[in-house]
């Protein structure tokens, strides 16, 4: 089955550098990359999603690139903001569902002030 | 929409009793999804249906778990009997066919003493 590796576990960059998430996944066949963020307390929030006939999308600060050839997808989060701080999911929707994803293990990003 | 609705919040229970978690889905989806998440495992899905049917319920981790959708507007996660090694937060989300995104719920943290 589909396996999504998630690094690094946890990053510390300083307000208004940038932060950048690596994920990879072991299914050729994934079609379907969303990103969470889950802040203390909530669920995770869909922030930006990515398909596999894309290489790159971008939503105001955050982008996601797809490199379906080596299997890896990064979200990049440009001119960090203290409310950025939060828990970072990626996901793969495996190529054999049709609605099922499976997670990466999180990424706790900290802005320092 | 008041997006997807679980409850308890926040539940303690003692280890045998039996502990219901309820989920109410987004108006309108047709796939609802049980998760449950531990720092040590991350998010594992658990169980999910399509239009009231069970379609994946290879996460569940033993027969002490059951899910159940009556209806499209209301779900629920047993568990009995209860054990420590249950404790987790325990997420519901919805989602529509063709859009991918999931909504999750805001959790219910069960802790079993």
């Amino acid at each position: 089955g589909e396996n999504v590796e998630q690094h690094p576990s946890t990053l510390s960059v300083q307000e208004g550098d940038s932060a950048v998430i690596k994920c990879t996944y072991s299914d050729s066949a994934s079609n379907y990359f969303p990103w969470y963020k889950q802040e203390l307390g909530k669920g995770p929030q869909l922030i930006i999603d990515i398909r596999s006939n894309v290489g790159e999308k971008k939503d105001q600060r955050i982008a996601v690139t797809l490199n379906k050839t080596a299997k890896h997808f990064s979200l990049h989060i440009t001119e960090t903001q203290p409310e950025d701080s939060a828990v970072y999911f990626c996901a793969a929707r495996p190529g054999s569902s049709a609605s099922k994803i499976i997670f990466g293990s999180g990424t706790r990003l900290s802005i320092r002030p | 929409d008041a997006g997807v609705i679980q409850s308890p919040r926040h539940e303690v229970t003692e280890m045998g009793q039996e502990v219901t978690l309820r989920c109410k889905p987004i108006s309108g989806h047709d796939y609802l999804f049980w998760y449950r998440q531990t720092m040590m495992r991350g998010l594992e899905l658990l169980i999910y249906f399509n239009n009231n049917v069970p379609i994946d319920d290879s996460g569940m981790p033993e027969d002490r778990f059951s899910a159940k959708m009556p209806n499209a507007s209301f779900s629920t996660l047993k568990i009995q009997p209860s054990e420590p090694r249950d404790s987790a937060v325990y997420f519901c989300a919805s989602s529509l066919a063709g859009t991918a995104g999931y909504t999750f719920g805001s959790g219910t943290r069960l802790t079993v003493v």
